[in-house]
């Protein structure tokens, strides 16, 4: 079993629509959680960060956060067409010299 | 803070020549990560310097792999005698001490062995 797991997509919504990505995990020990976002041939930009459980907005994003589950997610509201591309959820273990796991990635398509 | 650089941007070699990638951290973070990232999948870890001690390496890591990281402030990640399964995306990342250990990428080496 991966690290992360993820749906590899690709999700499709229309602009304007809430797109919703998804994310699990398997250590029970992960302490940190992110999300990126990456546009094809470019390396991974940080779009948030959560460390506890429930819900963390910051714009047109939230992170929901579901310890007992093992469970990320990332709402996108009023989806544009440049949100389109590939997000990554990723979770931080620092019992394990800190690691970073990354999942495949969901490929999002946002159409006008 | 001008980011995380990496040099080069892009590198094509023959197979069973050597190549040395650089990177430069952000000035603050003593955290330094390289990873590899293939078409289609996320980034996987490769090695982990807290300064200049090299903490931790992947298994991924064979023995034609390796990397530094001098004085703590820039690393390199050499690769020796390529074969055309190194051709990947090599990304260096760097994060502050906990609490906010967050990494933030640099712009990524494209390696193509032909």
């Amino acid at each position: 079993q991966k690290e992360v797991e993820q749906n590899s997509g690709p999700l499709s919504v229309p602009e304007g629509a809430i797109a919703s990505l998804n994310c699990t995990y398997s250590d029970r020990v992960s302490q940190s959680f992110f999300w990126y976002r990456q546009y094809s041939g470019k390396s991974p930009e940080l779009i948030m960060s959560i460390y506890s459980n429930g819900d963390k907005e910051d714009g047109r994003f939230t992170a929901q956060l579901n310890k007992a589950s093992q469970y990320v997610s990332l709402l996108i509201r009023d989806s544009q067409p440049s949100d389109s591309a590939t997000y990554l959820c990723a979770v931080n273990i620092q019992y394990n010299f800190n690691k970073f796991y990354f999942g495949s990635g969901t490929k999002l398509n946002v159409k006008p | 803070d001008t980011g995380v650089s990496q040099d080069p941007r892009h590198k094509i070699t023959k197979r069973g020549q050597n190549v040395t990638f650089r990177c430069d951290p952000i000035s603050e973070h003593n955290r330094l990560y390289w990873y590899r990232q293939t078409l289609g999948q996320g980034p996987e870890f490769l090695t982990y310097f807290q300064n200049e001690a090299q903490l931790e390496k992947s298994r991924l890591l064979s023995d034609r792999f390796s990397a530094e990281r001098p004085k703590g402030s820039f690393s390199t990640l050499e690769i020796q005698r390529t074969e055309q399964g190194d051709s990947a995306m090599y990304l260096c990342a760097s994060s502050p001490a906990p609490p906010r250990e967050t990494q933030y990428f640099g712009p990524g080496t494209r390696l193509l062995v032909l």
